[in-house]
């Protein structure tokens, strides 16, 4: 079956610092692949996807490019804020109806 | 501001009383969803409706169930629920399509005493 596998937490860093959060997948046929992102006690809000291989999916200075040879979506930042601190969920999309498997989420810390 | 909107945010039910999570949408999505959220772990698939299809996940307990009764709202009835069902409930909706992404409403917290 379809999983996503993402890089051990939690991530603690430095404001300004540079981010590399990590994260594969295997699935059965073409997956699109999202980036969401989860604020203390809220749902989840999509960050960023990209739907082909080579795409990058790029918002609010986050990117990650999908690479079908790795099957890997790795999110990156140049300078992270204080305000990026959330949880981190990779995930890819399949079938007609979109169905969403998740990673396990990686919760990022950036202190002043 | 279209959205989705789930009410309550929290919930309290007593342990074995049955209970119904509820979730709008103004997106005119055809596709909706429940997924369950436990402690510092992923959202995990319930089910999902396009239109009035419903689709259950295969490993999803029979104590989770769904109405869809027009494509504006959904609900989720727990019917007995257990102290292992206390999570975050999240719904989301989509346009029908493989490339299309989910929108998420803020989730129901529900405990269960």
């Amino acid at each position: 079956g379809d999983s996503v596998t993402q890089m051990e937490g939690p991530v603690t860093l430095s404001e300004e610092a540079f981010l590399t959060i990590n994260c594969t997948y295997t699935a059965t046929g073409y997956p699109s692949l999202f980036w969401y992102v989860q604020y203390p006690g809220e749902g989840l809000q999509l960050l960023l996807k990209a739907t082909k291989a080579d795409d990058k999916g790029s918002n609010k200075g986050f990117e990650a490019t999908y690479r079908k040879e790795t099957t890997s979506f790795h999110l990156e930042k140049g300078s992270v804020q204080v305000s990026d601190s959330a949880v981190y969920f990779c995930a890819l999309g399949t079938g007609a109806n979109s169905k969403l498997t998740f990673g396990k989420g990686i919760t990022l810390s950036v202190r002043p | 501001d279209a959205m989705v909107i789930q009410n309550p945010r929290y919930q309290v039910t007593q342990f074995g009383k049955p209970v119904t999570l509820s979730c709008s949408q103004t997106l005119n999505h055809n596709v909706m969803y429940w997924y369950q959220q436990k402690s510092s772990q992923a959202p995990k698939l319930l089910f999902h409706y396009y239109d009035k299809d419903f689709n259950n996940e295969a490993d999803t307990p029979d104590n989770f169930q769904s109405r869809r009764p027009n494509t504006s709202f959904c609900f989720l009835d727990i019917r007995s629920p257990g102290l292992g069902d206390a999570a975050m409930y999240l719904c989301a909706t989509s346009r029908r399509g493989e490339r299309t992404e989910a929108f998420f409403g803020q989730g129901t917290r529900l405990t269960v005493v």
